[in-house]
């Protein structure tokens, strides 16, 4: 159980065009979804927290007319990158919460976005 | 939120146990403490969490202080498929996870 997984697993564009990753909860229900930023050798960074229904809240430094958030259902969590750059080549991790309570996230495998 | 500190690095031969340490010692009374790890280019991958007792489950064992200022996580028979990064959290009611540089186990044949 508690298997969450995210669409596309790998993506290159070209600068300038926007992209949408996708993160599910696939055997649960998420009212909290989590999106996460790795670059490589580095740890990761948390960007911005996404509740069901409602605007997500996103950390100190991170653009939110940048990366767009929606979280329309209790599985479904999508991040939109718009306008990409090269300097937005990373690596994006999602996360889910149980709406049942509980505070361990379960983590998706993760989608390496590659901007040209 | 607590800080973590963990060792950057590690390396422990294959079948023995791995001991990994973390020290919180800014943690407070209602924060867990949970142990994830990440193998090259996947996510991070749940393995134990604890409040104020010691924890087992099939992964690893998890041993906190009495003074919940550090813990261990001990994989009892570690194999080459162990080979990763270990991350330690404090975990506080915001919820959020704040990854520190965790520790890169090398398990070695």
């Amino acid at each position: 159980g508690a298997v969450v997984s995210q669409h596309p697993s790998r993506v290159i564009c070209k600068s300038g065009t926007s992209v949408k990753i996708e993160c599910r909860s696939l055997d649960f229900q998420a009212t909290t979804m989590f999106w996460y930023r790795q670059f490589p050798k580095q740890s990761l960074m948390l960007m911005a927290t996404s509740n069901e229904g409602s605007k997500a809240t996103y950390e100190q430094g991170v653009e939110k007319d940048k990366f767009l958030i929606n979280h329309a259902s209790l599985t479904l969590s999508t991040l939109t990158v718009t306008s990409a750059h090269p300097e937005d080549s990373s690596f994006y991790i999602c996360s889910a919460r149980f709406s049942q309570g509980g505070k361990t996230q379960y983590f998706g495998p993760g989608t390496r976005l590659l901007v040209l | 939120d607590a800080k973590t500190t963990q060792p950057p690095s590690m390396d422990c031969a294959e079948g023995r146990a791995a001991n990994l340490p973390c020290n919180h010692s800014t943690i407070s009374g209602n924060e867990y403490v949970y142990w994830y790890r990440q193998i090259h280019s996947q996510g991070p991958q749940y393995i134990i969490h604890g409040l104020k007792n010691n924890e087992t489950n099939e992964m690893a064992s998890l041993i906190i202080t009495e003074d919940r200022k550090s813990s261990t996580l001990i994989l009892p028979h570690a194999t080459l498929r162990d080979t990763a990064v270990y991350y330690c959290i404090a975990l506080s009611g915001t919820y959020k996870y704040i990854f520190g540089t965790g520790t890169r186990l090398k398990v070695l044949a």
